[in-house]
């Protein structure tokens, strides 16, 4: 158990709806990284969230958005869903900003019909 | 930003024998090269991890080997079990808050 909690891990809905990935991270951990694995594929980086906020952006798409709380949970907002965006979702959180060992949850998996 | 490309993509080998996972990055500012193992419905795990001023870092079966002058690091496991068998991950970052790339993943199979 690596300490990082995500919801919902099974998720299926319909082209053009909108879903909201949940994850919190380990006690302590100031550092949320989102990352998206397509089938097949490796680990593509989504956004990183630094205590509240926004430390990185990678090849995330206008559609999705994200957020971190003061608790310093995140949420992954997707909209307008594509059959494309059907994917396993991770979330991972690290104590720094600075390189060092990500701790990952055991995904949310999108399935898009 | 930072390209890694590991090799291969899926790797098959008898219980007990080495088993061996090459990547390459382009950026070379990259100091700080993990190696993570996802196993089936898990998020992937920390196995070992080396930086730049270290040419070769091991723990019990597993190495890491770095060549910073050719940008490439490799991954050493030697008497290979069944429970090795998972997806492997390669990542390159730099120091400063830069996340981590990945590459692609090598699927290795431990065949008993």
């Amino acid at each position: 158990d690596s300490g990082v909690t995500q919801t919902p891990k099974h998720l299926i809905t319909a082209t053009g709806q909108r879903v909201t990935l949940r994850c919190s991270p380990r006690s302590g951990d100031l550092s949320v990284y989102w990352y998206q694995q397509s089938l097949d594929q490796g680990l593509q980086f989504l956004i990183q969230y630094y205590n509240g906020e926004e430390r990185a952006k990678g090849n995330i798409l206008e559609r999705f958005s994200a957020q971190q709380f003061p608790d310093l949970h995140s949420e992954l907002n997707l909209s307008s869903l594509e059959l494309g965006d059907s994917a396993l979702y991770f979330c991972a959180s690290s104590v720094v900003s600075d390189s060092g060992e990500l701790f990952f949850g055991e995904g949310s998996r999108l399935t898009v019909l | 930003g930072e390209n890694v490309e590991q090799h291969p993509s899926t790797l098959s080998v008898q219980e007990g024998d080495s088993a061996v996972i090459k990547c390459t990055y382009s950026d070379s500012a990259s100091n700080y090269f993990p190696w993570y193992k996802q196993e089936l419905g898990k998020g992937p795990q920390l196995i070992i991890d080396i930086r730049s001023n270290v040419g070769e870092k091991k723990d019990q079966r597993i190495a890491v080997t770095l060549n910073k002058t050719a940008k490439h690091f490799s991954l050493h496991i030697t008497e290979t079990q069944p429970e090795d068998s998972a997806v492997y991950f390669c990542a390159a970052s730099k120091s400063s808050g830069s996340r981590l790339t990945f590459g692609e993943g090598t699927q290795l199979t431990v065949n008993p």
